[in-house]
């Protein structure tokens, strides 16, 4: 089975902080994508990688930036934190830009 | 970019009934995808269509790839408590990520 990890359930951070992220994937997968999930909103691309050191922005990049130094991991880094910020951020991977497999999630709380 | 329709936003039915959802796109799509997620953890694929017209079955769980492409629905049969989640269709074109409907929230009264 693939298995896609996240490093933290649950995060509380200070505004101004900060924050990585990271993701870790078991199953070679060239792409891996970071999403942010909020109630009504679904769950919308921050940014995606298809190769080591290779980014793209998703939808709603503000904010966030992105490494990806090794093929199986990947990291999500809000350099100063801020409330709205606040979410269930889920990383995914897979081999083509198709079905893609989750993590369990991390819960950042910003205050 | 692409956007997902996906409706209804929420349901409350009795268990034992059926459920019937649905996303549309104004786009067409090479792919679609439903997911459920439960509460406190990360979506899980559930069925995956490839081509238009594709009807597939995984248990009490079936979805078709609309004749058009830009459809799909999700009926789950007989609900039990544990179909209890959220679900997410999700749709892919070319070599684009997945794009994600907004989710139909089900919940089940015993």
């Amino acid at each position: 089975d693939v298995k896609v990890t996240q490093s933290s359930r649950y995060l509380v951070k200070r505004t101004g902080e900060k924050v990585f992220l990271e993701c870790v994937q078991d199953m070679d997968h060239e792409n891996m994508f970071w999403y942010r999930q909020d109630p009504g909103l679904g769950l919308r691309l921050i940014y995606f990688s298809y190769d080591v050191k290779m980014k793209e922005k998703g939808d709603i990049p503000e904010g966030y930036s992105v490494s990806r130094e090794k093929k199986e991991r990947f990291s999500l880094i809000l350099e100063s934190a801020s409330t709205n910020q606040t979410s269930m951020y889920l990383c995914a991977s897979s081999r083509g830009m198709g079905e893609a497999f989750f993590g369990q999630g991390t819960r950042l709380t910003v205050v | 970019g692409q956007q997902l329709n996906q409706s209804p936003q929420s349901m409350f039915i009795q268990e034992g009934e059926d459920v019937s959802m649905n996303c549309t796109s104004s786009s067409i799509f090479n792919t679609w995808l439903w997911y459920k997620q439960d509460p406190g953890e990360g979506p899980v694929l559930l069925i995956a269509l490839y081509k238009a017209g594709e009807l597939t079955s995984n248990g009490r769980l079936t979805a078709q790839f609309g004749i058009t492409r830009k459809d799909s629905f999700l009926n789950i049969s007989a609900s039990i408590p544990s179909d209890v989640g959220i679900y997410f269709c999700a749709g892919q074109w070319g070599n684009t990520p997945l794009v994600f409907g907004k989710g139909t929230r089900l919940s089940v009264i015993a």
